[in-house]
């Protein structure tokens, strides 16, 4: 039973470019989180998937966006890459009807120079 | 608004003694709780988590925590700690609405002597 996976690994980008993160939930899981962690910190919850649509967001600029396929897989967008974006993202998936149940993917280190 | 303490940003421990590592949160109800670790360079994998009834909960690799709510507290506890422990740790609260969001302390890194 495979996991949360994510690609990629790692990524290096400059300031103002545009980067693009997947992740694949585990096998039966319909929704999917994100969440950023900064150097030294605790993941901070970006929004989550369901159905394809957004539910909720955190405290985040309209730079980040996202996108959940009809395989449940999902993309998360960032635009306008600012230094302090730099940090460990990581997606969670879980079922519906329990969401407090999060399974996280090994995440992609993003550093912006 | 919803959020978790943890006081100690750094603990070292020799192998073979206790461990305790604190966690406080702020909630207007009875949250979920959760204990996550991490290890350099991965993802976070659950210990524990408590959602409602026995307030001691028991997790993976020996690993438990008591939920006391007199004190908003959720304390994680081992009784001998191996070098393979050595990683960071995380308190979560677990946001009791739709997409229950988890909302993370700022962890605890825990360094095992020899």
């Amino acid at each position: 039973d495979a996991g949360v996976t994510q690609s990629p690994t790692h990524l290096i980008k400059t300031r103002g470019q545009q980067v693009t993160l997947r992740c694949s939930p585990k096998s039966g899981h319909d929704t999917v989180s994100w969440y950023q962690q900064a150097l030294g910190q605790g993941p901070q919850f970006i929004f989550q998937y369901y159905e394809e649509e957004e539910r909720q967001r955190g405290n985040f600029p309209d730079r980040f966006s996202g996108h959940q396929f009809p395989n449940y897989s999902s993309e998360l967008n960032v635009n306008a890459l600012l230094l302090g974006d730099s940090a460990l993202y990581l997606c969670a998936s879980s079922l519906q009807g329990r969401t407090y149940e999060q399974y996280f993917g090994p995440g992609t280190r993003l550093t912006v120079t | 608004a919803q959020s978790v303490t943890q006081p100690d940003i750094h603990i070292t421990v020799s192998e073979g003694a206790s461990l305790e590592l604190r966690c406080n949160y702020s909630y207007g109800a009875t949250p979920y709780l959760f204990w996550y670790v991490q290890s350099p360079g991965q993802g976070l994998q659950l210990l524990l988590k408590y959602f409602s009834g026995d307030t001691l909960v028991q997790g993976i690799k020996g690993f438990e925590a008591e939920f006391k709510r007199s004190q908003s507290s959720f304390n994680l506890r081992k009784p001998s700690v191996h070098w393979s422990d050595a990683a960071e740790y995380f308190c979560a609260v677990g946001d009791r609405g739709a997409t229950n969001k988890l909302i993370f302390g700022t962890g605890t890194l825990l360094a095992v002597q020899p």
